[in-house]
């Protein structure tokens, strides 16, 4: 059974940092890109990045709203993605989703969710 | 950046009413949009893939059409269990941008 579980979020203050976990099982998580999507409270879901698997060469993607600031990584061997959030914004308060992106031939998707972790940025 | 309009917000329906929600890409995106239905709390849970393909394990009263700019998620035969949000997402290109969602509700 594919199972993906998120950690590490709380409050923190405007300017901090904070580190996301993505621990993941069921599945070989190095074939795998993961990506982490967010939803702040009462609003919609808004993608956050994408790490590719290193079959892919481990690229990443992210938002424009959180590019420079954000920066995801993986570690296969544990199979854990990370979130590493830095400079953080009242704006970034939100449930942080990791999901398991699959690619297939003209597919593309999050087929795996974990249940989230909140994260919320307040002095 | 590819914009993702779903339409209608939210709407209102009985148990046994067929229900469609439209989603619209700014530019064409072929046939790579999913569907996701999140309930109340919950984590979003995938539906429809590559337009329409039923997810393993979704009911098959649920039906998605379209490419290119246009797509169609169907609930053919409301049930109790589909009242939710759904979101569209385009995964043609990064970023992968999701619809705004529309809610479904009881009437």
């Amino acid at each position: 059974e594919v199972q993906l579980v998120e950690s590490g979020g709380g409050l923190v203050q405007p300017g901090r940092s904070l580190r996301l976990s993505c621990t993941a099982s069921g599945f070989t998580f190095g074939d795998y890109a993961m990506t982490w999507v967010r939803q702040a409270p009462g609003k919609g879901l808004e993608w956050v990045g994408i790490i590719r698997s290193k079959a892919y060469g481990g690229t990443t993607d992210y938002a424009a709203s959180v590019k420079g600031r954000f920066t995801i990584s993986r570690d296969d061997s544990k199979s854990i993605a990370y979130l590493q959030m830095n400079s953080l914004k009242t704006e970034d308060t939100a449930v942080y989703y990791c999901t398991r992106h699959s690619s297939g031939i003209a597919a593309s998707t999050e087929d795996y969710w974990g249940q989230g972790t909140l994260v919320t940025v307040s002095s | 950046d590819i914009q993702m309009t779903q339409s209608p917000s939210s709407l209102s329906a009985s148990v046994g009413d067929r229900v469609t929600i439209t989603c619209r890409a700014s530019q064409s995106i072929s046939s790579y949009l999913n569907w996701y239905q999140q309930k109340a709390g919950k984590a979003p849970k995938l539906v429809i893939y590559a337009a329409y393909s039923l997810q393993s394990g979704a009911p098959s009263r649920f039906t998605g059409s379209g490419s290119g700019t246009d797509f169609t998620l169907t609930i053919s035969s409301l049930q109790p269990e589909d009242f939710a949000t759904y979101y569209c997402q385009q995964s043609y290109s990064t970023p992968l941008t999701f619809g705004g969602g529309t809610k479904v509700e009881i009437k």
